[in-house]
């Protein structure tokens, strides 16, 4: 079945770094790759839709300044937040979408822990 | 090793029927269980959720439950409506990890 392979499954960093996400479509073109934030006890949030080649969609309230995408090729997309906070620390999680939207994939998240 | 397993890729209902979609998980530490509805071409959204201090929870015609000593869970969808056809993905929590299932795609024919 399709695959979504995300990198790194946990990082920890310092205040006022930044960190890059990757995920990949292992066997399969993902035109559009979602990228969600979740907090605990909490519904998936929607942060960004981006369409491979384009510029990324924002959900209202988030900083497309401080989480950048990039989703140059039909099989990488990468989330970097940038100048993280403690405040970011959450579970980060890619989706990939394809086959003309009849694929669609989770990756396999991010525990991303500022300290 | 597949922590959350939903092992109906697909199922067709009847409209006016009862969908029932399944999901088991083996990670006893998972205490907190939320499924999604994705629609072709957007992404998931939240559907309904359960808490492993509970076993039942119901929002309408959805019902989810929750079978911790076989670390199953189901949602009951009822009556089912056209407009019910999508994947359902489960997905399982505890601390600031999940993981998610796989996806059932269901039909439901008029």
């Amino acid at each position: 079945g399709a695959v979504v392979s995300q990198h790194p499954s946990r990082v920890i960093c310092k205040s006022g770094t930044s960190v890059k996400i990757e995920c990949r479509s292992l066997d399969f073109q993902a035109t559009t790759m979602f990228w969600y934030r979740q907090f605990p006890k909490q519904s998936l949030m929607l942060m960004a839709t981006s369409n491979e080649g384009s510029k990324a969609t924002y959900e209202q309230g988030v900083e497309k300044d401080k989480f950048l995408i990039n989703h140059a090729s039909l099989t990488l997309s990468t989330l970097t937040v940038t100048s993280a906070h403690p405040e970011d620390s959450s579970f980060y999680i890619c989706s990939g979408v394809g086959g003309q939207g009849t694929t669609y994939t989770f990756g396999s998240g991010t525990r991303l822990t500022v300290v | 090793d597949q922590q959350v397993k939903q092992n109906s890729p697909s199922l067709s209902v009847q409209e006016g029927r009862i969908s029932i979609l399944n999901c088991d998980y083996t990670n006893s530490m998972f205490d907190y269980f939320l499924w999604y509805k994705k629609y072709p071409a957007e992404g998931p959204t939240f559907l309904i959720s359960i808490s492993s201090i509970k076993d039942k929870n119901e929002d309408g015609r959805f019902t989810v439950f929750l079978n911790k000593s076989a670390k199953h869970l189901s949602l009951h969808i009822v009556p089912s409506q056209p407009g019910d056809s999508a994947v359902y993905f489960c997905a399982a929590n505890y601390g600031q990890n999940f993981v998610f299932g796989p996806g059932t795609r269901l039909s439901v024919l008029p």
